[in-house]
C-alpha cells in the first residue's frame, strides 16, 4: 500500500547541531508539507512544495530548510537546532492544487537539548 | 491565520451524536469548509469538507448554514475511537493543501 512515512519518529539532539528529518511518500503525490505541533498552537505550516525543485516558506519558516529533488521525498533540516524547535513535527502530501485530502504521516518528536 | 472559532472541548456520550459548531464569518464566496481530526499523537486525518450543500459520508456529516458564516460536523453515533481533536479549516481550493490549523475542539466521548 502506497503511504507516507518519517524517520526517525523520535531523536533528541543537542542545541547547535544541524538536524535533518525525513519525510517519503509512495503515492507521487506534487505536493509535501511540514508543519510542527506545540501545546497551544496546534499545527503550523513550516514549509511546503508544490512538486521537484519547488519551495514555499510557510508561516514559520524561520531556522528551517527544506530542498526537493525528486517526488518522493521532502527533508526538512533544523540549521542549528534551538530549544525552541523542541516540538512534534508533522510530513502531509496531497495529491495537487485542487485535492482536498491531505494525507499525514505519524509524526517525529524531535527534542533539543 | 484564525479564520475559524471552535469551542476548545466537548464531551458527548458514547452512542449519541456528537455535534462539533464552528464559526467562519468572515469566509469568502469560494472557500471551503473542511474537517480533519486528529487521534493522539497520530497525523490528522481528513473526515469532510463542503462548500454549500450538506455533505454526508461515511464518517460524518457536515451541515453549513445559509449564509456560511457557521457549520456543524455531526458524528451520528459517536464511539470512545471518536475521541480526538477536531479542525475547522476553511480556505479556497487552489491553493494546494495549505491547511492552518487552529487549536481545533477537544471532543471526548464518555462510555
Amino acid at each position: 500500500d502506497a503511504e507516507i512515512t518519517q524517520s526517525p519518529r523520535h531523536k533528541i539532539t543537542e542545541t547547535g547541531r544541524q538536524v535533518t528529518l525525513a519525510c517519503h511518500q509512495t503515492w507521487n503525490h506534487n505536493n509535501m508539507f511540514w508543519y510542527r505541533q506545540d501545546l497551544g498552537h496546534g499545527l503550523r505550516l513550516i514549509h511546503y512544495s508544490y512538486g521537484v525543485q519547488d519551495t514555499n516558506k510557510g508561516e514559520v519558516s524561520d531556522g528551517y530548510s527544506v530542498s526537493r529533488s525528486n517526488t518522493e521525498d521532502l527533508p526538512l533540516t533544523l540549521e542549528s537546532a534551538a530549544s525552541s524547535q523542541t516540538s512534534v513535527y508533522f510530513c502531509a502530501s496531497s495529491v495537487g492544487l485542487t485535492a482536498t485530502e491531505a494525507f499525514f504521516g505519524q509524526g517525529t518528536r524531535l527534542t533539543v537539548v | 491565520d484564525a479564520k475559524t472559532t471552535q469551542p476548545p472541548s466537548m464531551d458527548c456520550a458514547e452512542g449519541r451524536a456528537a455535534n462539533l459548531p464552528c464559526n467562519h464569518s468572515t469566509i469568502s464566496g469560494n472557500e471551503y469548509v473542511y474537517w480533519y481530526r486528529q487521534i493522539h499523537s497520530q497525523g490528522p486525518q481528513y473526515i469532510i469538507h463542503g462548500l454549500k450543500n450538506n455533505e454526508t459520508n461515511e464518517m460524518a456529516s457536515l451541515i453549513i448554514t445559509e449564509d456560511r458564516k457557521s457549520s456543524t460536523l455531526i458524528l451520528p453515533h459517536a464511539t470512545l475511537r471518536d475521541t480526538a481533536v477536531y479542525y475547522c479549516i476553511v480556505r479556497p481550493p487552489e491553493t494546494g493543501n495549505q491547511f492552518y490549523f487552529g487549536t481545533g475542539t477537544s471532543l471526548t466521548v464518555i462510555p
